[in-house]
């Protein structure tokens, strides 16, 4: 299973752009990346999905480059309501995506 | 669209009791998962189940738990007897399938344990 590495915290003001990254250098040929954000008292929410280049929806963008070794996740105009904890899986139809690893996740604190 | 449903919200327990939870996955999502959260970690798979059969339960331990999901819809997580190191977030998930390029879990707001 590709283990993926990020950031324990971020700090960021109202209105900023906040890019994540995650390593995951053992990244396997059919995985995909994946990115869930969790708040306080709630269980974690689908943010984005990609394989490579890039995905953008309504929430974010995500950005994979060519070797696939790291991805970024990509938060415009952050407000405070974006404060949570941002966990990046790695994980696929071969590799198991039932055995996705959420890792600490990355703490962002959104200030005024 | 109904969310991930699950209860009780809070329980607080002694040590040695016993204690179950419930969870009601979103309609037509033939997957479900029982995840753990210990404070300031990230979730834990325990249990997965395909419809009623179980997927991976490698990291459920089962001298303790169990979980069943009759009829491939709801389903139970046990704990018995609980221990102080049990106090955790449980969370109920589930997805569409296994094995989809785009799989997706949708989670519940999860059940929180105190164990004293």
């Amino acid at each position: 299973l590709a283990k993926t590495t990020q950031p324990i915290s971020m700090d960021s003001y109202e209105g900023q752009e906040v890019n994540i990254t995650c390593s995951h250098n053992n990244i396997a040929t059919n995985d995909y990346i994946t990115w869930y954000q969790q708040f306080p008292s709630q269980g974690p929410r689908f943010i984005i999905q990609g394989y490579k280049t890039k995905v953008t929806n309504e929430v974010a963008s995500l950005f994979i480059p060519a070797d696939r070794k790291s991805s970024t996740l990509s938060l415009p105009r952050v407000s405070l309501s974006d404060t949570a904890v941002y966990y990046c899986l790695v994980g696929g139809p071969n590799t198991g995506f039932q055995k996705l690893v959420f890792g600490t996740g990355t703490r962002l604190l959104v200030s005024p | 669209e109904a969310g991930v449903a699950q209860s009780p919200r809070y329980k607080i327990i002694e040590k040695r009791q016993s204690v179950a939870f419930w969870c009601n996955p979103i309609s037509g999502h033939a997957t479900l998962y029982w995840y753990q959260q210990i404070l300031g970690q990230g979730p834990k798979l325990l249990i997965q189940f395909q419809n009623n059969g179980v997927v991976d339960d490698s990291q459920l331990p089962k001298d303790r738990f169990s979980a069943e999901r009759l009829k491939g819809v709801d389903s139970t997580l046990k704990i018995q007897p609980a221990k102080l190191e049990d106090s955790a977030v449980y969370l109920c998930a589930s997805s569409l399938a296994v094995g989809q390029t785009n799989e997706k879990l949708f989670f519940g707001s999860g059940t929180q344990l105190s164990v004293l």
